[in-house]
Order: structure tokens, then sequence, then C-alpha cells
């Protein structure tokens, strides 16, 4: 059955400390991993896609990397508004669902 | 439109009736998803749709769950005889072309059955 589990639960930060954010998926056929950023009370928001092992992608204080088995989500002198939660998923061979992870609850405290 | 609008952004309703969530997708965006959050836990799919294909009916979790799309514009969810359990935030998404393109989500439609 496919997989994607998000490590650590929860992640409290000092504002400035780098850490990073994992997500591993067991599933056959990658055809695409996506992360997205969810504040309370609202929908999910796109941040990256990642198709193949090697690829990363940057946005402000955010890298997104990719291996065969997991990805990192990279948060580099984060800031208060950082705090969220983010949510890790993939497509895989012919289905059309997108499988979620339960996410990581990020705070970064001032 | 900008993004994926759906509505209503609350709704309370009583044990045994029926409910609609609306969905209107980004202009253009071919595939269209629902998903059910409940407090605290991941998102559960439900429905896909991509074009005028039949859709994916697999993550409807009973018979009294049904959802419907025109074209590739509106969509909408239907819950009948609502039950305590379906308490939960619905959310839709689309995406231009569907499978391996990323989703878009809406704001959500926070369901409390009472």
């Amino acid at each position: 059955e496919d997989q994607v589990t998000q490590s650590p639960e929860a992640l409290r930060l000092q504002e400035g400390e780098s850490s990073s954010l994992n997500c591993s998926y067991t599933v056959s056929g990658l055809r695409g991993l996506f992360w997205y950023r969810q504040d309370p009370g609202k929908g999910p928001e796109f941040l990256f896609t990642l198709y193949s092992a090697g690829e990363e992608k940057e946005k402000e204080r955010l890298k997104a990397t990719l291996t065969k088995k997991e990805s990192f989500l990279h948060i580099t002198a984060p800031k208060p508004e950082d705090s969220a939660t983010y949510l890790c998923a993939v497509q895989a061979g012919t289905g059309n669902q997108f499988y979620f992870g339960t996410g990581t609850s990020l705070t970064v405290i001032p | 439109g900008a993004g994926v609008s759906q509505s209503p952004s609350n709704k309370v309703t009583e044990k045994g009736k029926d409910v609609e969530l609306r969905c209107d997708p980004i202009s253009g965006h071919t595939a269209l998803y629902w998903y059910r959050q409940r407090l605290g836990q991941g998102l559960e799919f439900l429905i896909y749709f991509q074009g005028n294909s039949a859709p994916d009916k697999s993550g409807l979790p009973s018979d009294r769950f049904s959802a419907e799309r025109t074209g590739e514009s509106v969509s909408t969810l239907t819950i009948q005889r609502t039950q305590q359990e379906d308490s939960a935030v619905y959310l839709c998404a689309s995406s231009l072309v569907g499978r391996g393109t990323e989703a878009f989500f809406g704001q959500g439609t926070r369901l409390t059955v009472v």
C-alpha cells in the first residue's frame, strides 16, 4: 500500500534556527511529490513540485529536495510567519489521487 | 477566477439532513478533487473529475456521498442523511491537467453535524 510518512510531527524553532522536515514515501512509479503549507482554518497552499531524484526547488527561506525514497523541506533562518503545518503529498502510478502525509506542525518562536 | 472558491465557508446542519457543498475551480483547470479533513487528521481523498471522463469515486466513504461536475466548471458534493462523523472540513482542489501536476486548494467548507 502506498504510504507517506512525515517527521517530526511537531517542531519548535527559535527565529533564525535552521532545520529540515522529512517526508518519506513508499510508492511505485512516482509521478510527483508536492509540498504544501497549511495555516489554521485555511486550505493547503501549494509550495513546490518535485519529479525526480536529485531535483531541488527554492522559494525564499524554503528549499525542497528529493531522493528515491524521501524528500526534505529545508527552512533557513525561519521567521515567526513561517509557522504553519507543512504537508507532503505524492501521486504515483496510474492513480489519480494525492496521498498526503499527516504533516509537520512548525512553530517559530520570536 | 483567481483561485478555487468554495461555498458555504461554514455549514451547521442537523443529523439526518442533506447538505450540498459547492466548488468553483480555477478557470481552465480540467481536473478537480474533493478531499475531507477531520480535526487533527490528514487529508482523505473522496473523488476526482478529469474533463469529460468518468469520475474516480474510489474514495467516497458510503453511498450517502455523491458528487457531480458539469463539464470543466462547478462541482457539487452532496451528503445525504448526514451523520455526526461527517463533521469535517471539505476541501476542493483543481489542477491544470490532473495526474502529475500540482493542485490548488480552496479554503474549504467546515461542516458541523449536530
